[in-house]
């Protein structure tokens, strides 16, 4: 399958402040990116999904301007979350997959913080 | 709507068997995916099914029932790593994946 780098791991930021999350896929031409958020003990839920060289398309209730997405080139989409708030202390996790494909392959994640 | 169902917790012993049910309901239907997420890291491919019937891989399969909008994980062999949560996962008409809430496989020695 395909190597998908997600950096960082973990992170704590102090509330006000922003953290930008980068999503690397280092194998794999990832024509569409996926960005979820995971809360404790509850499943994955889609934030927004990006197409390379477009604008990412959010879903439902998910504020696209705290959210940031780009996804500039076929290797790496970044999420920022602007102005931290400790309630979005969550599991961010992104995913890819190349145009026609079916599976989707995830990164690490990543633990934010905000204290 | 879109749906997917699946028991919240299920405890099995180390070597026994273990059946993980999914119902699901999508718009259009592309496919059904099993995942394993241990806590705290990302899911991990387990299986997709697109097709009825059930397909085989080491100790995990997969099967799959379109008319009856459902599908089962069988894990064989139980062993201690094997607990974690198990998504299922179904793709709809525009290739989206809709979550279940995961279930949490619970090995006892």
């Amino acid at each position: 399958g395909a190597v998908v780098s997600q950096h960082p791991s973990r992170v704590i930021c102090k509330s006000g402040t922003s953290v930008k999350i980068e999503c690397r896929s280092l194998d794999f031409q990832a024509t569409t990116m996926f960005w979820y958020r995971q809360f404790p003990k509850q499943s994955l839920m889609l934030m927004a999904t990006s197409n390379e060289g477009s604008k990412a398309t959010y879903e439902q209730g998910v504020e696209k301007d705290k959210f940031l997405i780009n996804h500039a080139s076929l290797t790496l989409s970044t999420l920022t979350v602007t102005s931290a708030h400790p309630e979005d202390s969550s599991f961010y996790i992104c995913s890819v997959k190349h145009q026609g494909d079916t599976e989707a392959f995830f990164g690490q994640g990543t633990r934010l913080t905000v204290v | 709507g879109q749906n997917i169902d699946q028991p919240t917790e299920m405890t099995a012993t180390e070597g026994a068997i273990v059946q993980i049910n999914c119902t699901y309901q999508t718009s259009g239907f592309n496919g059904l995916f099993w995942y394993q997420q241990h806590a705290g890291e990302a899911p991990t491919f387990l299986s997709y099914n697109v097709l009825d019937g059930l397909e085989e891989k080491g100790r995990f399969s997969s099967f799959l029932s379109r008319s009856k909008g459902y599908s089962y994980l069988l894990l064989k062999e139980l062993q201690m790593k094997d607990s974690a949560s198990y998504l299922c996962a179904g793709m709809d008409s525009n290739y989206q994946l809709i979550w279940g809430a995961g279930t949490k496989l619970i090995i006892k020695p």
